[in-house]
């Protein structure tokens, strides 16, 4: 069965500091992943996926099938960056159960 | 831009009452799914449904059914409320992928 498993409920950095949200997922073939946020009090919307492998708000994510992994990155988080963020597998359109992420001034 | 709208914000009811969530997207999109989120479980999966009148089983349906009989519309019954049945219900819609979300309706049964 598809899965997503995001281990950190949630994840505390300062200002300037790298972060990484971890994501893993369970899925025999060519997964489709994304990243969705939800600011506060505001509907969950897309991120980032995979396949555009682009870089949304400095955040970037890899797909590395070996590890059955997409975790999201920054380089330099913000505190803007403090919501909640939700790895998602497109295939039965399955989601972890979110990290929030704090990042202290 | 796509615009999913869930009927209510807030909605109390009473345990036993037959609970109607609403929700309505207007980009004539195949596919339409429920979810209720809960903190520390993150977004679960109830029913999804790929066309008029289909409907399949998420991974929670017990005590939900769903109703999809005009492509925009798709909604969540809640048979029997119960104090379980508390949550944030999310409802989003898609033409393949990604997921468009509502705002989300907040049930509280007491």
């Amino acid at each position: 069965a598809q899965r997503v498993t995001q281990p950190e409920k949630l994840l505390s950095v300062f200002k300037g500091a790298p972060v990484e949200l971890k994501c893993n997922y369970s899925y025999s073939g060519s997964p489709e992943l994304f990243w969705y946020v939800q600011y506060s009090r505001q509907r969950l919307q897309l991120l980032l996926r995979h396949i555009s492998r682009e870089s949304i708000k400095g955040f970037t994510a890899d797909l590395n099938k070996g590890e059955t992994s997409f975790h999201l990155k920054k380089p330099f988080a913000q505190e803007e960056d403090s919501v909640m963020y939700y790895c998602a597998l497109t295939i039965g359109m399955r989601f972890g159960a979110g990290t929030r992420l704090t990042v202290k001034p | 831009d796509v615009k999913v709208t869930q009927s209510s914000r807030y909605l109390v009811k009473r345990t036993g009452e037959k609970v109607f969530l609403e929700c309505v997207q207007d980009m004539d999109h195949e596919n339409m799914f429920w979810y209720r989120q809960d903190p520390g479980l993150g977004l679960r999966l109830i029913y999804f449904s790929y066309d008029v009148k289909m409907k399949e089983k998420g991974d929670i349906p017990e005590g939900y059914s769903v109703s999809r009989e005009k492509k925009e519309r798709f909604s969540l019954i809640l048979e029997s409320a119960s104090t379980n049945q508390t949550s944030m219900y999310l409802c989003a819609s898609s033409l393949s992928s990604p997921l468009h979300f509502g705002n989300g309706t907040r049930l509280t049964v007491t």
